[in-house]
């Protein structure tokens, strides 16, 4: 099927370090979105990317898809510990009405 | 933004009985739902899409006639879990997009339904 891998499936970081997440497709991906989801919670949108090589910044956040638009990645600056959850990409179809294929998801936990 | 509320948030049924989630859009309407189970620690896995005014379509693997899906109008999709047991226990979550500006908001979920067989 059309998955989407990704790794780490799981990162535990001091405070104030950097955290990454990595997405990557067989297959060229028409768009790629990311969603956190809190322990307990609902996935909630952050953002979504679709032109090669896009870069966009939320803050500390930084969401990357990748030239060939076959990888995309999230980097999170100085994490502190309202950043923990889980962080899905999703890769969703060519149309609006399209479904979204999740990927694994990186739980992250922050030590304060 | 757009709001997707679900309901109930949780539920506790014997085996054997059905229940009846649902799942609505409060300020947009959706053509389109979608419905997700996540199992503890894993992704969520599409169970199928619920389109107003047709048939929903299931995924490879899930029993249409166990996970009964209705979409009766843009705003409002309900799924019931029939003769449910144990191995049915599971966090089900609904998800909508707005017909307009979905680039932006993304697919909007509702807060999730814990389901519990016993």
């Amino acid at each position: 099927g059309q998955q989407v891998m990704q790794i780490p499936q799981y990162q535990h970081v001091q405070e104030g370090e950097d955290f990454t997440t990595y997405c990557n497709s067989s297959t060229t991906l028409s768009n790629i979105q990311w969603y956190k989801q809190r322990p307990g919670g609902h996935p909630v949108f952050l953002i979504q990317l679709v032109k090669s090589g896009e870069v966009k910044k939320q803050k500390r956040l930084t969401f990357q898809f990748g030239e060939a638009k076959k990888n995309s990645s999230l980097h999170i600056t100085a994490t502190q510990t309202t950043d923990v959850g889980t962080y899905f990409c999703a890769r969703g179809g060519e149309t609006s009405g399209s479904r979204l294929t999740f990927g694994e998801g990186t739980q992250l936990t922050v030590n304060p | 933004g757009a709001v997707v509320s679900q309901h109930p948030s949780r539920v506790i049924c014997k085996s054997g009985t059905s229940v009846k989630i649902e799942c609505r859009s409060l300020d947009f309407q959706a053509t389109t739902m979608f419905w997700y189970r996540q199992f503890p620690k894993q992704s969520l896995m599409l169970m199928a899409t619920s389109n107003e005014g047709s048939k929903a379509t299931y995924e490879q693997g899930v029993e249409k006639d166990k996970f009964l899906i209705n979409h009766a109008s843009l705003t409002l999709s309900t799924l019931t879990v029939t003769s449910a047991h144990p191995e049915d226990s599971s966090f089900y979550i609904c998800s909508a997009i707005p017909l307009t500006g979905w680039a932006n908001y993304g697919y909007t979920f509702g807060s999730g339904t814990r389901l519990t067989v016993v």
